[in-house]
């Protein structure tokens, strides 16, 4: 089975800050996903990386996925208190089985 | 709004009884998964039907079944309650075969709650 892992598990920080979330595995999988929960919601995706290496961006988020395709991180710059919730990553392998859910990495940004 | 629809929103019940849960997909989409949620466990896969099949089966316990009927719903029912089976319940749904075809589109859960 494939775990992902996340860290920090919490995050809190002010406003215009800059940070970085990462999502580990042992594993290799086919691609990962990055998806936002706010509270009383269910999960958003925000991004799908596939190729190691890749960079993505999405406005002030940063994606990358590890040259081994096991490990991915988000870096978000100038955080704006709208960014807060919880972060997670998800992968599967290449049948699209065993697809889990890393734990999260709850933000707080603070105005 | 990501198009999956879920109710009921909350539910409040007693050790040992049963409820159900039902979700309905986004138009088109023909796979429905379900989650379960809650704080020390994350977001925990409990089946996939696809077009009205399982597809895929996760952490779901024996108390617990689902089914999706020909018009693509689904119902989730949840039996001989236990209070450690308070957690947010989440369908999600998506055109393709696997959860990693493309976006998964979350309903906004079912929050259950056992006393």
């Amino acid at each position: 089975t494939q775990l992902l892992e996340q860290s920090p598990q919490f995050l809190s920080i002010q406003e215009g800050e800059n940070l970085t979330v990462y999502c580990n595995s042992s594993s290799v999988f086919s691609s990962l996903q990055w998806y936002r929960q706010e509270p009383g919601e269910g999960p958003v995706l925000l991004v799908t990386v596939v190729t190691g290496g890749e960079v993505k961006k999405l406005k002030r988020l940063t994606f990358q996925f590890g040259d081994a395709r096991k490990d991915s991180s988000l870096h978000i710059t100038a955080a704006q208190p709208g960014d807060t919730g919880l972060y997670l990553c998800a992968g599967g392998d290449n049948y699209g089985q065993n697809f889990v859910f890393g734990p999260g990495t709850r933000l707080s940004v603070l105005p | 709004d990501s198009g999956v629809t879920q109710t009921p929103k909350h539910l409040i019940t007693a050790t040992g009884q049963r409820v159900t849960l039902r979700c309905s997909p986004r138009s088109g989409d023909l796979s429905v998964y379900w989650y379960q949620q809650s704080l020390d466990q994350g977001l925990q896969f409990l089946i996939q039907y696809y077009n009205g099949e399982e597809r895929a089966k996760g952490n779901i316990l024996e108390r617990f079944s689902a089914q999706q009927f020909p018009d693509l719903h689904s119902e989730l029912n949840l039996s001989s309650l236990e209070l450690g089976d308070s957690a947010l319940y989440f369908c999600a749904s998506n055109m393709g075969l696997a959860a990693n075809t493309g976006e998964l589109f979350f309903g906004e859960g079912s929050r259950l709650t056992v006393l």
